[in-house]
């Protein structure tokens, strides 16, 4: 079965801080990994995916995360968060053939100050 | 991308009734989802509904309770049966985009039972 870790439960930082996210996840085939984000009272967006080919994936709003097979890690980085980053972050994967639906890790509530 | 409508957005109910939610989406899909955000948690996956078949429950998850429709492409409906105040939660309706292998949300149906 598939599971996802997710490490850090809530983090505040100031603005222009740097952000990493940890996500580790358990499955024995090949996956396909992916960051939402929920804003207050908005739905879940994707922010990126990893399907294959560059483990470096960028997303939307400066995001990017690396895909690092060995440590079975999608992490999500931000060199430098706002205000508006203020939002719960959820990582996620679903198989690359079979079982469609995604598995989410428990999210991180990501808090900024200005 | 697709857009998902989720009728209704809140509702408010009375132990013992059921409550329909609808999505709709705007383009004809194959996987829709259906999963469930209690309070403070993370997304579980209820069930999948593709058009045709029956709905595949996730462990945990049963028919009686949970009983799902998939008339078309681009329509389903989860039912929550017979409700508690433990099944207060966010509801979430999720559908795959063709080609593309990402999936989407609905922006919610926030149900409270009392």
């Amino acid at each position: 079965a598939q599971s996802v870790s997710q490490h850090n439960h809530h983090v505040i930082l100031s603005e222009a801080a740097s952000l990493e996210l940890g996500c580790n996840y358990s499955y024995g085939g090949t996956v396909n990994l992916f960051w939402y984000v929920q804003y207050p009272g908005q739905h879940l967006q994707l922010l990126l995916k990893y399907f294959s080919g560059d483990p470096l994936v960028k997303g939307i709003k400066g995001f990017e995360a690396e895909f690092i097979k060995s440590k079975f890690s999608f992490n999500l980085r931000k060199p430098s968060v706002q205000w508006s980053d203020t939002a719960e972050y959820f990582c996620a994967v679903n198989a690359r053939t079979g079982r469609r639906a995604l598995t989410f890790g428990s999210g991180t509530r990501l808090q900024v100050q200005p | 991308s697709a857009v998902i409508s989720q009728k209704p957005s809140r509702d408010i109910c009375q132990r013992g009734t059921s409550l329909t939610i609808q999505c709709q989406v705007d383009s004809q899909v194959t996987m829709m989802f259906w999963y469930r955000q209690q309070p403070g948690q993370s997304l579980t996956l209820i069930a999948t509904a593709n058009q045709g078949s029956e709905a595949t429950y996730e462990s945990g998850f049963v028919i009686d309770k949970f009983p799902i429709s998939r008339p078309n492409l681009t329509f389903s409906t989860l039912t929550v049966s017979n409700m508690s105040p433990e099944d207060s939660s966010i509801y979430l309706c999720s559908v795959e985009a063709r080609g593309l292998g990402i999936q989407y949300f609905g922006a919610g149906t926030r149900l409270s039972v009392l």
